[in-house]
């Protein structure tokens, strides 16, 4: 049974450009959450994904926006790079209202922005 | 902002007990104390996780105290692998069913197991 598995692994883009992230959850999981750890820090919540729709935001600029398509699939976009944008991506699946079963995490993808 | 407050740093040595504190006195009643580890910049594992009552799987044990103000994670004999950032977290339910449940994560607490 595959995790959650994210797509590309690596990602160099240069300052203005844009960038997608793939994320294909779990198995039975429905929801997709989004988080970006810079480094040497603990990751931090950009959005989550349920129904196709963003459910919770977190404190991230228009420039971050996703998409979750009907087989729970989700992508994340972010567009005119900065290099504060560099950073680890993480995707992360569940199972939406069942807050006693774990988030499970992709190993994620790392952005350099030059 | 994060709901825990943890140590920055611990040390064990390989094949005892490592216990890891962890602080979250503002934790609502019927929200989750979830244990998660990094190693490498790999994503996130899940350990454990609890509510109220004490928790033992495969892999760790969790000691909630009765008030809930506080827990602690123990890897009964620490190996070489175990060494990795550990990060106690407190699950935020969403205001609304079924609209989220985040988690918010602190700075961890990075555990070194030495021979």
């Amino acid at each position: 049974d595959a995790g959650v598995t994210q797509s590309p692994t690596h990602l160099i883009k240069t300052r203005g450009q844009q960038v997608t992230l793939r994320c294909s959850p779990k198995s039975g999981h429905d929801t997709v959450s989004w988080y970006q750890q810079a480094l040497g820090q603990g990751p931090q919540f950009i959005f989550q994904y349920y129904e196709e729709e963003e459910r919770q935001r977190g404190n991230f600029p228009d420039r971050f926006s996703g998409h979750q398509f009907p087989n729970y699939s989700s992508e994340l976009n972010v567009n005119a790079l900065l290099l504060g944008d560099s950073a680890l991506y993480l995707c992360a699946s569940s199972t939406q209202g069942d807050y006693n079963s774990p988030l499970h995490f992709g190993n994620g993808t790392r952005l350099t922005v030059t | 902002d994060a709901k825990t407050t943890q140590p920055p740093s611990m040390d064990c040595a390989e094949g005892r007990a490592a216990n890891l504190p962890c602080n979250h006195s503002t934790i609502s009643g019927n929200e989750y104390v979830y244990w998660y580890r990094q190693i490498h910049s790999q994503g996130p594992q899940y350990i454990i996780h609890g509510l109220k009552n004490n928790e033992t799987n495969e892999m760790a044990s969790l000691i909630i105290t009765e008030d809930r103000k506080s827990s602690t994670l123990i890897l009964p004999h620490a190996t070489l692998r175990d060494t990795a950032v550990y990060y106690c977290i407190v699950r935020v339910l969403p205001p609304i069913y079924n609209q989220g449940g985040k988690l918010i994560f602190g700075q961890g607490t990075e555990l070194s197991v030495k021979p």
